[in-house]
């Protein structure tokens, strides 16, 4: 069936710190892709996304490229700030049926000072 | 903007009670949704809406129901809350149609806690 498999969190990093945050998932056909975020107390907010193979999502700093031939979209952050302490899912659609939206577990991320 | 609004941000009512919990969308979204979150088990889908009066069972929809009565509106309800139910409570909305690329828009939860 269709997943989506996060690494496992909390990630701890230091201020102004490069972040990786590997995702791949399991689907069907041509899913689109997308990277919420989670932070302390509040829902979750569309981070960024990608619908095709190739494209590359970007906001706020963060990116992440959707690649069809490993099955990943990565979410990158080039020097992470306090304020992206939060937790991270990784979600897939599926285009063949009603908008159910598949999410990762989650990766919570912690930037110290 | 998107707005999607619950109607509280924290409950607290005890086992048995019958609870609703209320969600309303302000973009004429089509699509409406209940996810559940806890701890490692990441977010759960209860139930989801893809038009008035219509619904579908999502993943975990034991012991919940769902109404549909206006497009705007999607409500929760625990037929008789039981301590397991204590969690938090994620509404969210989307565009249709099939294959769209939109994605799903979230309130801020209800943390519900069944004593």
């Amino acid at each position: 069936g269709n997943s989506v498999t996060q690494m496992e969190g909390p990630v701890t990093l230091s201020e102004e710190a490069f972040l990786t945050i590997n995702c791949t998932y399991t689907a069907t056909g041509y899913p689109s892709l997308f990277w919420y975020v989670q932070y302390p107390g509040e829902g979750l907010q569309l981070l960024l996304k990608a619908t095709k193979a190739d494209d590359k999502g970007s906001n706020k700093g963060f990116e992440a490229t959707y690649r069809k031939e490993t099955t990943s979209f990565h979410l990158e952050k080039g020097s992470v700030q306090v304020s992206d302490s939060a937790v991270y899912f990784c979600a897939l659609r599926k285009k063949t049926s009603y908008d159910k939206v598949i999410f990762g577990p989650g990766t919570s991320l912690s930037v110290i000072p | 903007d998107v707005k999607v609004t619950q109607s509280s941000r924290y409950l607290v009512k005890r086992t048995g009670e019958k609870v609703f919990l209320e969600c309303v969308q302000d973009m004429d979204h089509e699509n409406m949704f209940w996810y559940r979150q806890d701890p490692g088990l990441g977010l759960r889908l209860i139930y989801f809406s893809y038009d008035v009066k219509m619904k579908e069972k999502g993943d975990i929809p034991e012991g919940y129901s769902v109404s549909r009565e206006k497009k705007e509106r999607f409500s929760l309800i625990l037929e008789s809350a039981s301590t397991n139910q204590t969690s938090m409570y994620l509404c969210a909305s989307s565009l249709s149609p099939l294959g769209s690329n939109q994605p799903q828009h979230f309130g801020d939860g209800t943390r519900l806690s069944i004593l």
